[in-house]
């Protein structure tokens, strides 16, 4: 079993949708959360990052994390098809390497 | 500012053979990281390099090594390529060793024939 599980999709959805996307984990040890976006032929950039538990908002975009049921959550509002990318969750349980999930594609469409 | 450069983008080597990627941080960051990435495992951590030390190594054969240069610059080596090396290698920087600063590049994609 992966220490951190991802969907891999494809999720398709319309423009103006909220978008959705999840991860567990089995490592009750993790500490630091984040979410990356990686657009084609491009290296993964990062979008949301959290410190332990709780929510973090930047302007479409709302991180949770719930550590009681190992769970993170990336909420995408009126999504655009400059959204359409691979999603990316990330976490670690120091400062040091990142335990990636293997990604989840997302197509928005017009 | 310029960003995370790798070079080459792309690579095609034969099995048996040897490969050097390079990456040049962004201007001032120190640290360097280097991941693999394959459809079925995703990002895989390969190991880091902060002043010119190695700081730490993933779980991967000793045909895959490293080094860091005063400039911060890196370069990653796998020896006797195996047909599982094909990935997209990708470096990420950051001023300090500290995963939630990095500034990823675009990646060499290696593929082994």
């Amino acid at each position: 079993q992966k220490e951190v599980e991802q969907d891999p999709g494809p999720l398709s959805v319309p423009e103006g949708a909220i978008v959705s996307l999840n991860c567990t984990y089995s490592n009750s040890a993790f500490q630091y959360f984040m979410w990356y976006r990686q657009y084609s032929r491009k290296g993964p950039e990062l979008l949301m990052y959290t410190y332990s538990s709780g929510n973090k908002e930047d302007g479409r975009f709302t991180a949770q994390v719930d550590k009681s049921s190992k769970y993170i959550s990336l909420f995408i509002r009126d999504s655009q098809p400059s959204d359409s990318a691979t999603y990316l969750c990330a976490m670690s349980y120091n400062t040091d390497k990142l335990i990636f999930g293997t990604g989840t594609r997302l197509q928005v469409f017009p | 500012k310029a960003g995370v450069t790798q070079t080459p983008r792309y690579l095609i080597k034969t099995r048996g053979q040897q490969v050097t990627l390079s990456c040049s941080p962004i201007s001032g960051h120190r640290s360097v990281s280097w991941y693999q990435q394959t459809p079925g495992q995703g990002l895989q951590f390969l190991f880091e390099y902060f002043s010119e030390t190695q700081r730490n190594k993933g779980n991967f054969p000793g045909r895959f090594s490293g080094r860091q240069f005063s400039n911060s610059r890196s370069e990653m080596n796998v020896s006797t390529l195996e047909l599982g090396d094909s990935a997209l290698y990708l470096c990420a920087s950051s001023l300090e060793p500290v995963n939630y600063g990095y500034t990823f590049g675009s990646g060499t994609r290696l593929t082994v024939v």
